[in-house]
């Protein structure tokens, strides 16, 4: 079975400090691998996701993550966060072939003016 | 396109009643699921379809039913409320379940008394 671990829970930022947020799965095979935002009182949206190719990908407002296989791991990064960073930030894996969304917990992020 | 359509948004029910929440997707996708969400659980798998006649049971499936008559329609059926299904539901779908990503609707907020 798949699971996803996220390291914090909550993290509190100022405006244009960097943000990394962990995340980790655990599946025997190849994965596909996706960050999603929920801000306040809203449904998920897709910031990005990894599916093959350059371990490096790049999403929407800035935001990208590195897939590193060795360590099972899927970080998300922004150089700068903003205020209407603001909101609740999940990983999620599905293994690449017949697999359904396993979600993390989730990471609050909560960015000061 | 409306993309995935929640209804009701929100709902108050009493211990023991049943309801039925709506999802419907417009975008011809095979794969669809319901999830709940819960403060600091993140999202759960409840049910899931890969298509027409296909359901199948998610991680937290008990008190739920569903069925999928058509490609479109994918509702969520709680059998008997219980205070502990108290929570945010997520209908998702995605163009296969093989890697692709998943668009969410809106949610409902059902409260159970």
């Amino acid at each position: 079975a798949q699971s996803v671990s996220q390291h914090n829970h909550h993290v509190i930022l100022s405006e244009a400090a960097s943000l990394e947020l962990g995340c980790n799965y655990s599946y025997g095979g190849t994965v596909n691998l996706f960050w999603y935002v929920q801000y306040p009182g809203q449904h998920l949206q897709l910031l990005l996701k990894y599916f093959s190719g350059d371990p490096l990908v790049k999403g929407i407002k800035g935001f990208e993550a590195e897939f590193i296989k060795s360590k099972f791991s899927f970080n998300l990064r922004k150089p700068s966060v903003q205020w209407s960073d603001t909101a609740e930030y999940f990983c999620a894996v599905r293994g690449s072939g017949y697999s359904t969304l396993t979600f993390g917990k989730g990471t609050m992020l909560l960015v000061s003016p | 396109n409306a993309g995935v359509t929640q209804t009701p948004k929100f709902q108050v029910l009493k211990t023991g009643q049943s309801m039925t929440l709506q999802c419907a997707q417009d975008m011809n996708h095979e794969y669809m699921s319901w999830y709940r969400q819960d403060p600091g659980m993140g999202l759960r798998l409840i049910h899931y379809s890969v298509g027409a006649g296909i359901t199948d049971q998610g991680e937290v499936p008990n008190g739920y039913n569903v069925s999928r008559s058509t490609t479109e329609d994918f509702p969520l059926r709680l059998l008997s409320a219980a205070p502990s299904q108290t929570s945010v539901y997520f209908c998702a779908s995605s163009y296969s379940i093989r890697g692709t990503e998943a668009f969410f609707g809106q949610g409902t907020r059902l409260t159970v008394v």
